[in-house]
């Protein structure tokens, strides 16, 4: 069935350092692909999203490309700061009869010291 | 961008009361609402999705007369817990979609905390 999976964590950097969280998907058929962010007691922000195949999506220094051939949207970002610590989920939605509703990943916590 | 809003932000209350928790797109019509539950350091469980003027669509395994979902307007959906006890204390997350076509992304409330006692 479908499914997201994500790179385990914690994942702990120092402040500068490059942040790569990987995540692949199993889907039918073409789906939007998404990661979201949880800041500490609040709800998902949406970070980035990708809606076709070699689309790249970015927002706030994160990028993540649709790789249709690996089945994967790894986040990564070049640079973090302690303000990105956080949680990030992968997700996607599958379209179609699956009527907006998303698959998320686990989530994988980000801690980034300074 | 599109704004959810969901209240309260937190409530704690003892066990037997019934919570209601609301959900608001303050800024576009949502076609379809979502209701989700965390758990601590856990990914989101899909509760039910909830379309404006029909019934609600409940995961399997969630129960339909515990958490009472209407969606009476294309902008507000409410959750209601009812006769809740200690167990059903969670964080609670909407959402909301413009759009089913497109593959639109869902926009998120902030979450409710929900401890009983």
């Amino acid at each position: 069935g479908d499914s997201v999976t994500q790179m385990e964590g914690p994942v702990t950097l120092s402040e500068e350092a490059f942040l790569t969280i990987n995540c692949t998907y199993t889907a039918t058929g073409y789906p939007s692909l998404f990661w979201y962010v949880q800041y500490p007691g609040e709800g998902l922000q949406l970070l980035l999203k990708a809606t076709k195949a070699d689309d790249k999506g970015s927002n706030k220094g994160f990028e993540a490309t649709y790789r249709k051939e690996t089945t994967s949207f790894h986040l990564e970002k070049g640079s973090v700061q302690v303000s990105d610590s956080a949680v990030y989920f992968c997700a996607f939605n599958a379209g179609g009869t699956s009527y907006g509703k998303l698959t998320f990943g686990q989530g994988t916590i980000l801690t980034v010291h300074p | 961008g599109a704004v959810v809003s969901q209240h309260p932000s937190r409530v704690i209350c003892k066990s037997g009361t019934s919570v209601k928790i609301e959900c608001r797109s303050l800024d576009f019509q949502a076609t379809t609402m979502f209701w989700y539950r965390q758990f601590p350091k856990q990914s989101l469980m899909l509760m039910a999705t909830s379309n404006e003027g029909s019934k609600a669509t409940y995961e399997q395994g969630v129960e339909k007369d515990k958490f009472l979902i209407n969606h009476a307007s294309l902008t507000l959906s409410t959750l209601t817990v009812t006769s809740a006890h200690p167990e059903d204390s969670s964080f609670y997350i909407c959402s909301a979609i413009a759009d089913l076509q497109g593959y639109q992304p869902q926009h998120f409330g902030d979450g409710t905390r929900l401890s009983i006692l």
